[in-house]
């Protein structure tokens, strides 16, 4: 079982609404990713978090707004999204950043834009 | 030149086949090296790093290549169950975050 967990697994929203995706990690882990998967594209990064703060935002529109509370959670709030933002969403985790260890990732959110 | 690059595949292989796989990196300062899986419309897992000197996990071994800037990913007596895409991911030393390949999609048969 994984030891990063996202909810909710699957998000159907309209352009206009507001929603979150969270995410929480149980490792003791220090480190926290934001990441985007697009059809026949790379992983995405979008966020990164040391110790809650954080240190890049891969240019990402402002429609996305990050929030790490503590060390384990993490959350992605929508606002006025576009169709071509339905992707998944993957958190990650890491012990440490810069250190080269791989990361734990979480299932995923299944964002769809209507 | 793309960070990462990879053969997307799909690679479509008997069971009990050797397959290998290879990716190439343009950052000659990437330091750490990893192959993940990702089955179908799941989350990627780490599969195994990648050691200068090589290393090996079962029927799975990993070799990297410096001086030509490749990886690669060796899969011995393929299971039905080794179907999935393998992505080549690195790190670039003191950056902060890990970069994917778009991946290789492996399809075992009987």
């Amino acid at each position: 079982e994984t030891g990063v967990t996202q909810t909710p697994r699957h998000l159907v929203m309209g352009m206009t609404n507001k929603k979150s995706l969270k995410c929480e990690q149980h490792l003791g882990h220090n480190a926290m990713y934001w990441y985007k998967q697009s059809a026949k594209k790379p992983l995405e990064l979008m966020f990164v978090y040391n110790f809650k703060e954080q240190t890049e935002n891969n240019s990402v529109p402002s429609r996305f707004s990050p929030e790490c509370p503590n060390s384990s959670h993490l959350f992605l709030h929508l606002h006025t999204l576009q169709p071509e933002d339905s992707a998944l969403y993957l958190c990650a985790s890491s012990q440490d950043i810069g250190t080269g260890s791989g990361y734990t990732f979480g299932s995923g959110t299944r964002l769809t834009v209507v | 030149r793309k960070e990462v690059e990879q053969d997307p595949g799909p690679f479509n292989v008997p069971e009990g086949a050797t397959v290998a796989f290879n990716c190439t990196y343009s950052n000659s300062a990437s330091q750490s090296f990893f192959w993940y899986r990702q089955d179908c419309r799941k989350e990627p897992k780490l599969l195994m790093s990648v050691y200068s000197s090589g290393n090996e996990d079962g029927r799975f071994t990993a070799q990297l290549n410096r001086a030509s800037q490749y990886i690669s990913l060796l899969i011995r007596d393929s299971k039905l169950s080794d179907s999935a895409t393998y992505l080549c991911v690195l790190n670039t030393g003191t950056a902060s975050k890990l970069t994917f390949g778009t991946g290789t999609r492996l399809q075992v048969t009987l």
